[in-house]
């Protein structure tokens, strides 16, 4: 199984600034990586696929970038709405696996 | 408009079975792989199994595997997870997943069935 790991637990960050969430795959998965959001008592929501492309109705403040075992997730200015939980997940290999979130608090 | 609806959560002993079902509409069913994932509380998530399109092919997470079996009436669109063989740590709200046509990803999620498994 490719564990994957998030980095850091949580992350504060005052409105309006960047915002660097970092995955690292145990082994590689290519670029089968995944970013989703999640809010309190809410589904999660995709954002990212293939590393680094955004999904349907994305902000282009959100991007992704990486590969192999390196990724990242950037938001380039943090608005109020983007404070949540952040998933990163491979689907390289079964068993597809999540990373065990970030969570992107207000400072 | 993608609707995803489980049911079937509830409160059982460990040991005990329950059956989730996943009842899917706006979009052609029998063309995408589905899949269950669950959070246990306060915690992150996991995928427990997938399914292809056609129900041919099913992939299980170690965690289940022997235990959950995850099976889908394209006619009824509708998925169905029986779990048995229930565990404390099986706990958790499940969601029903609609896979990317091309993607390991979901694109749609249901709204979850909490399963909580207890004495």
């Amino acid at each position: 199984e490719i564990v994957m790991t998030q980095s850091p637990a949580t992350l504060s960050v005052s409105l309006g600034e960047r915002a660097t969430l970092s995955c690292r795959a145990s082994h590689s998965v290519s670029s089968n990586l995944a970013w989703y959001q999640q809010k309190p008592g809410q589904t999660p929501r995709l954002l990212i696929y293939g590393a680094s492309t955004r999904a349907t109705g994305i902000p282009a403040r959100f991007s992704g970038s990486g590969s192999g075992t390196e990724f990242t997730l950037t938001i380039s200015s943090l608005q109020s709405e983007d404070f949540a939980v952040y998933y990163c997940q491979q689907s390289n290999n079964w068993p597809w696996t999540f990373g065990q979130g970030t969570k992107v608090e207000i400072k | 408009e993608v609707q995803l609806v489980e049911s079937g959560g509830g409160l059982v002993q460990p040991g005990g079975s329950l059956r989730l079902s996943c009842a899917a509409s706006g979009f052609a069913f029998s063309s995408y792989a589905m899949g269950w994932v669950r959070q246990a509380p306060g915690k992150g998530l996991e995928w427990v199994s997938v399914i292809s399109g056609s129900g041919g092919s099913t992939y299980y997470a170690d965690s289940v595997k022997g235990r959950f079996t995850f099976s889908r009436d394209n006619p009824k669109t509708t998925l169905y997870l029986q779990m048995n063989t229930l565990r404390a740590e099986d706990t958790a709200v499940y969601y029903c997943a609609k896979r990317s046509a091309t993607e390991g990803v979901i694109e749609n999620w249901g709204q979850g069935t909490l399963v909580t498994v207890s004495s």
